[in-house]
């Protein structure tokens, strides 16, 4: 099983800051088969990045992801308001599994 | 546009079984491109893919959970279900129904809103 690292697992951050989250993998992914997830309390995920830098569709583009192999980013370039969540990597190359989670918190 | 509605008891007993079922609406089940899956989540803490499967009735599971874990589709009625034999308190969780592609787009791209399912005698 790929085993997906998440950090750092808070992040406090004012709005309009920059955001970069760490997702690490255990094992190589596939193909850059990395997807990120952002949620909010209450409520389910929501897709933001799919194959390691595919924006998902309506994703506003201060939202961007990269890497590959076993080390990927999510930078948030100015934080919004409503950016502020816990954010999910998940891995679907090999099975399928999430990471722990970052928590993006207003400073 | 594509609708899931987790739908089932919100508290189950120990040592018995959780049943849910999700049902598809604003779409067919029945299509070539997608898989249909449940992600849990424990109060508190993060995401646990559960299970899959396609239209067709081929099925994955998480290895961890496989020995209690069923997952089953009705293409009839547009629902695919869920069976969780066993259960006891770390079962306790938001239950989430799926959709997800495969290969290249194995992400998940709609999600329903979540079920709580609590176990407790």
């Amino acid at each position: 099983e790929i085993v997906l690292t998440q950090s750092p697992g808070i992040l406090s951050l004012s709005p309009g800051e920059r955001a970069t989250l760490s997702c690490r993998a255990s094992q190589s992914v596939s193909s850059s088969y990395l997807a990120w997830y952002q949620q909010k309390p209450g409520q389910a995920p929501r897709l933001l990045i799919y194959g390691a830098s595919s924006r998902a569709t309506g994703i506003p583009d201060r939202f961007s992801g990269s890497g590959s192999g076993t080390d990927f980013t999510l930078t948030i370039s100015r934080l919004e308001p409503e950016d502020f969540a816990v954010y999910y990597c998940q891995q679907y190359g090999s099975s399928r599994t999430f990471g722990q989670g970052t928590k993006v918190e207003i400073k | 546009q594509l609708q899931l509605q987790e739908s089932g008891p919100g508290l189950v007993k120990p040592s018995e079984t959780l049943s849910l079922t999700c049902t598809v609406s604003g779409g067919s089940i029945s299509t070539s491109s997608y898989y249909w899956g449940w992600i849990r989540q424990p109060p508190g803490k993060g995401l646990e893919w559960i299970a899959s499967i396609y239209f067709s009735g081929s099925t994955s599971y998480n290895p961890s959970l496989k020995s209690r874990v069923t997952i089953s589709v009705d293409t009839s009625k547009n629902q695919f279900s869920l069976k969780l034999s066993s259960v006891t308190a770390s079962d306790t969780a938001v239950y989430y129904c799926a959709r997800h592609g495969y290969y290249d787009s194995g992400y998940v791209d709609v999600w329903g809103k979540g079920t709580t399912v609590t176990v407790s005698s």
